[in-house]
């Protein structure tokens, strides 16, 4: 079945960085397009950033815009978030998710998330 | 930045009709998607592409679109249904993602 699990969460301070993982398993990671989903404490909702399946295109929320990088390791079956520049708005509980559709014929959605990972960041 | 329009808060009574809309000036030409998180748990998706119906989400879960509203409607609302509702589209553009602000639905 298919698992999803990200780590790298933690304490950060503000304008430092951290690296998040989500390893997949139970599909074939290659043939998938991924997101990364994040839920402020006792927020809402918040996209953050989506790669197709082959790497070759990426979308980024404005608001991570230019400091949080999302990438692919299909040979670890693995998609990561590169977070620099924190801030404390970013403090939140981070999913991966899957997305099942096609995001170029505007039909993605996401069939399966991760336990999620928290990341604090706070002086 | 695009935003998606959720009321805040839904109340119904067991069994009675819950309707949940999200409103956003892309929705005529983007599909909107509905998620359900329960309290402590990763969000599951309850309609997609505005109307269908995943397998093992029960029929009293329906979904429409008309005009920048698009609406979640749960027919025989359920204790069980009692959760916050998101709805999810893209930007004009298409490039980005965005949830609504979230619907807390409380069936009592």
């Amino acid at each position: 079945q298919v698992h999803l699990v990200e780590s790298g969460g933690g304490v950060v301070q503000p304008g430092r960085s951290l690296r998040l993982s989500c390893a997949a398993s139970g599909f074939t990671f290659s043939d998938y397009g991924m997101h990364w989903v994040r839920q402020a404490p006792g927020k809402g909702l918040e996209w953050v950033a989506l790669i197709w399946y082959d790497g070759s295109n990426k979308y980024y929320a404005d608001s991570v815009k230019g400091r949080f990088t999302i990438s692919r390791d299909t040979s670890k079956n693995t998609l990561y978030l590169q977070m620099n520049s924190l801030r404390a708005e970013d403090t939140a509980v981070y999913y991966c998710t899957r997305d099942l559709g096609d995001w170029n014929l505007g039909t993605s959605y996401f069939d399966y998330w991760g336990q999620g990972t928290l990341v604090t960041v706070s002086s | 930045s695009y935003e998606l329009t959720q009321p805040p808060s839904v109340s119904v009574s067991p069994g009675q009709t819950a309707r949940i809309t999200c409103s956003g000036n892309a929705l005529p030409k983007k599909y909107t998607y509905w998620y359900q998180q329960k309290s402590g748990q990763a969000p599951v998706v309850v309609i997609y592409e505005d109307s269908k119906r995943p397998s093992g989400i029960p029929e009293r879960f329906s979904g429409s679109s008309s005009g920048t509203m698009a609406t979640l409607t749960i027919s025989g609302a359920q204790v069980e249904d009692e959760a916050d509702y998101y709805c999810f589209s893209r930007d004009s553009s298409g490039n980005q993602g965005v949830f609504g602000g979230g619907t807390k639905l409380t069936v009592l």
